[in-house]
């Protein structure tokens, strides 16, 4: 089974950006549907958006648009979430998740702590 | 895009059955049977339970079930088990071909 490995925790100053990265084991990125996710500390799991890695298609969530950058280097077989201006708010758990459908994810990431702080 | 509703809490004793509902809309539930449900304990990642409705991915156990009527679905599981307390999350596909999340459910069992 794919297993997904992502970096290790960020602190970062407001108005910064990060760069996080979900590297599968075993498996080739080929042909995989990577979504990324976010949870805030004591809150809930907020979907950011989903690449399509044999094309390069992605979509992202309106609310981050403009941020969020989703890429991969399949050569890597790696995948890369790049979140722009970072605030406060952006401080949570985020874990890149997928599979071999896009709706639904089999496979998660152990998940990345991004702090954001002063 | 609204989050999907789900209740804050739902408990149980062992061996009692639950269900856990999830509200959408015609933007989301009510046009695609593109319905997920994820199961997560505090500090772990996540748990594909429940996919496109009512399919179970390989593992998970038959008391875990998945249903949808209109712009509503719902999670029921039967026979709880102590191992079955944890947070339990909806997540639905939408016609701006995003994804939402429902806020989140805890299931205590008692």
């Amino acid at each position: 089974q794919v297993q997904l490995v992502q970096s290790g925790a960020e602190v970062k100053s407001p108005g910064a950006s990060v760069k996080l990265s979900c590297r599968t084991s075993r498996y080739s990125l080929v042909n995989y549907r990577m979504n990324w996710v976010r949870q805030a500390p004591g809150h809930g799991l907020e979907w950011m958006g989903w690449i399509i890695t044999e094309n390069g298609n992605t979509n992202y969530a309106q609310k981050i648009q403009g941020r969020v950058l989703l890429t991969t280097d399949t050569s890597a077989n790696t995948a890369y979430m790049e979140l722009t201006t970072l605030t406060f708010d952006d401080t949570a758990v985020y874990y890149c998740a997928g599979g071999q459908k896009l709706h639904h994810w089999d496979t998660w990431g152990q998940g990345t702590r991004v702090t954001v702080s002063s | 895009q609204s989050a999907l509703t789900q209740p804050a809490s739902v408990s149980g004793s062992p061996g009692q059955s639950i269900t856990i509902s999830c509200s959408g809309s015609i933007f989301d539930i009510g046009t695609y049977n593109f319905v997920s449900w994820y199961q997560q304990h505090p500090g772990k990642a996540p748990k594909l339970l429940i996919y496109d409705v009512n399919s179970r991915p390989s593992g998970v156990p038959n008391r875990f079930s998945g249903s949808k009527s209109g712009i509503a679905a719902s999670l029921t599981i039967s026979g709880l088990q102590a191992e079955d307390e944890a947070d339990y999350f909806c997540t639905s596909y939408t016609t701006s071909a995003s994804f939402l999340f429902g806020g989140g459910t805890r299931l205590t069992v008692l």
